[in-house]
Parts: C-alpha cells; structure tokens; sequence
C-alpha cells in the first residue's frame, strides 16, 4: 500500500536554530501533502497544504516565515520550523492522498519536535 | 463550515465487549465522507473505516463498523470484541468538501481496554 516516510522521527533542538522535517511518498507520487501540529491530548490541527511547483497554503493563524514548506517533487515534502522555540515544541505529522482511491489518505509516522 | 464533535473524551471497555465511540458532524453538503482514525501513544495514524455518504449500507472492515444515521449526522464506530490493543485515541475525521481536501478531526476519544 501507499507509504509516506517521515523523518526524522524525533528531534530535540536548542532554541533559536532551525529544524528540518521530511515527507516522502515511497510508492506513489503525492502532488498535494497536509501538514498537521498536534499538542499532547489534542486532536490534529492543520497547519498547511503543500502542492508540487507552487506555494504551499496556510491555514489561518499559521506564521508562515516560521514555518516553512516546501514541494519540491512528487515524492517530497519538507516543513522546516525557523527560529525555533519551546512552543513550537509539538508532534508534527503529514498526510498525502492516495490518488485513484478517492478517499485514501496516508499518514507520515510523525515528528515528535522539542526544542530546549 | 463543517464541524465534528466527539463528545467522550475518555472511555472504558471490558476486554471482549463493545464499545461504541460517537461522532456528530455538521454539513451542507450532500456528498461527502467520513472517516475514523486509531491514534496508538507512538503517534501514527491508522485508518480504520471509511463512509461514504451515498453508501447504501453502514461500512464494516473486520471488527469496525459503522453505525451511519445521515438524518442525524452521525457515524459512530463500533468495536466489536475489544482487545488490549485497542487501546488507544480514536479521531472522526471529515474531509472538506470536493473530492479528497484537507481533512477536520475531531478532538478524539481516548479508549481505554480493561483485562
């Protein structure tokens, strides 16, 4: 079936640097990727949508210079959270739809990000 | 906009029963999908059942099925038979509408199976 890789799968960085998090479709190439922020005990927010060759689409609220994303190819999707700091310490997933399933969508293993 | 509620924040079942997790939506649109998702404490995802709202019957994957009542605007997921792994969150997600869009998750119940 399809599979996204996300990695890496947990990262601590120090305040102030900056953190890259990577999507891959293995299987399948993925023109659209969503990108989630879950807090502990909360559901699934979305943060933006990411589209091969063009700019990504943030939802509201969302600062888009810090978190960055971009869509490189079909088979790649990267957020990178800017300037990091302890509230930006949350589980970060990312999602593709499966493409001729109609409903499909697979999930990253997601990033569990803590910056100290 | 559409909207999803789950309103158990936490349940418990026995080993062996079931269990039902409920979910309302709110939507105009008369097509559309629903989805459950498991959530195990590693943080995946996994998807569980899906609905379609043109669906002549309620959905059923294994020991997942859903009780569908679109006059109501609800899909509850039943567990039949629970097991200690399925213990875990469990998120009613609906897709926005036109086709497969960015999806609204509830806020999720957290079940608890007891031996």
């Amino acid at each position: 079936g399809a599979v996204v890789s996300q990695h890496p799968s947990r990262v601590i960085c120090k305040s102030g640097t900056s953190v890259k998090i990577e999507c891959r479709s293995l299987d399948f190439q993925a023109t659209t990727m969503f990108w989630y922020r879950q807090f502990p005990k909360q559901s699934l927010m979305l943060m933006a949508t990411s589209n091969e060759g063009s700019k990504a689409t943030y939802e509201q609220g969302v600062e888009k210079d810090k978190f960055l994303i971009n869509h490189a190819s079909l088979t790649l999707s990267t957020l990178t959270v800017t300037s990091a700091h302890p509230e930006d310490s949350s589980f970060y997933i990312c999602s593709a739809p499966q493409t001729g399933s109609g409903y499909g969508y697979t999930f990253g293993s997601g990033t569990r990000l803590t910056v100290v | 906009a559409q909207k999803i509620t789950q309103t158990q924040p936490g349940m418990f079942v026995q080993e062996k029963e079931a269990v039902t997790l409920d979910c309302t939506y709110d939507t105009s649109d008369q097509s559309y999908g629903l989805f459950w998702y498991k959530q195990p404490s590693s943080g995946e995802m996994i998807f569980l059942i899906y609905q379609g709202s043109y669906d002549e019957q309620n959905a059923t994957e294994g020991r997942y099925s859903l009780n569908f009542q679109k006059a109501r605007k609800s899909a509850n997921l039943v567990i039949s038979a629970s097991q200690l792994g399925d213990s875990a969150m469990y998120f009613c997600a609906f897709p926005f509408s036109g086709g497969y869009q960015k999806v609204t998750f509830g806020t999720g119940t957290k079940l608890q199976v007891i031996p």
